[in-house]
């Protein structure tokens, strides 16, 4: 199956400082997802992004599909930005795989 | 619209009770998917359905049982709990565009 793979598993950072996260793939996907997993444990949908750049506010997001991977922008982080960020990734109507995730620390 | 829901929220059972976790969408997707996630981990799905009338097994079936009553309702039944069980499930949907959306989740604890 898929190997997804992400990096760093932690970041801690001070409020206002921005990071990227990256998500590795093994093989060709169709669908791409980034989470953001809150303290109190929701999944929260970021981005659909199988190709190409999004944003939306201080967060964006791009995936290269020819070279398996895909890296999720936090500018200016704030302090409800902590949790744990994951991305999935599926082929066709495989299962939805994901990666264990990075876990993000923003201090104020 | 509700999205996706499951309930109960909590539950707590002794080791070889039974149960069943129940989930419920309104999106009028035809994949759905039971996902079990342990502390410090990602997710490790359990069991998916892709379509109304079919389910198929996951990294980690084994214990658990599911059932696709129709398009909205996907269960998942634990008949003799144990310990190992102890998590946090979440249930899934999408639909054409493979968007998938998630529950809120279910903290079971198996003492």
């Amino acid at each position: 199956g898929i190997q997804v793979e992400q990096s760093p598993p932690d970041l801690i950072l001070q409020e206002g400082a921005n990071s990227t996260l990256r998500c590795n793939f093994s093989d060709s996907v169709n669908n791409l997802q980034w989470f953001h997993q809150n303290p109190w444990g929701q999944l929260i949908n970021l981005f659909y992004i199988p190709s190409g750049t999004k944003q939306n506010g201080r967060l964006s997001a791009t995936t290269v599909a020819t070279e398996r991977y895909s890296l999720l922008y936090i500018s200016s982080s704030q302090t409800t930005d902590s949790g744990v960020y994951f991305c999935a990734v599926r082929f066709g109507n495989e299962k939805l795989t994901f990666g264990t995730g990075t876990r993000l620390t923003i201090i104020p | 619209n509700a999205g996706v829901t499951q309930t109960p929220k909590f539950q707590v059972l002794k080791t070889g009770q039974s149960m069943t976790l129940q989930c419920a969408q309104d999106m009028n997707h035809n994949s759905m998917y039971w996902y079990r996630q342990d502390p410090g981990m990602g997710l490790r799905l359990i069991y998916y359905s892709a379509s109304e009338g079919t389910t198929d097994k996951g990294e980690v079936p084994n214990g658990y049982n599911v059932s696709r009553l129709n398009k909205r309702e996907f269960s998942l039944r634990l008949e003799s709990a144990a310990p190992s069980q102890t998590s946090v499930y979440f249930c899934a949907s999408s639909g054409t565009s493979a968007e998938a959306f998630f529950g809120q989740g279910t903290r079971l604890t198996v003492v």
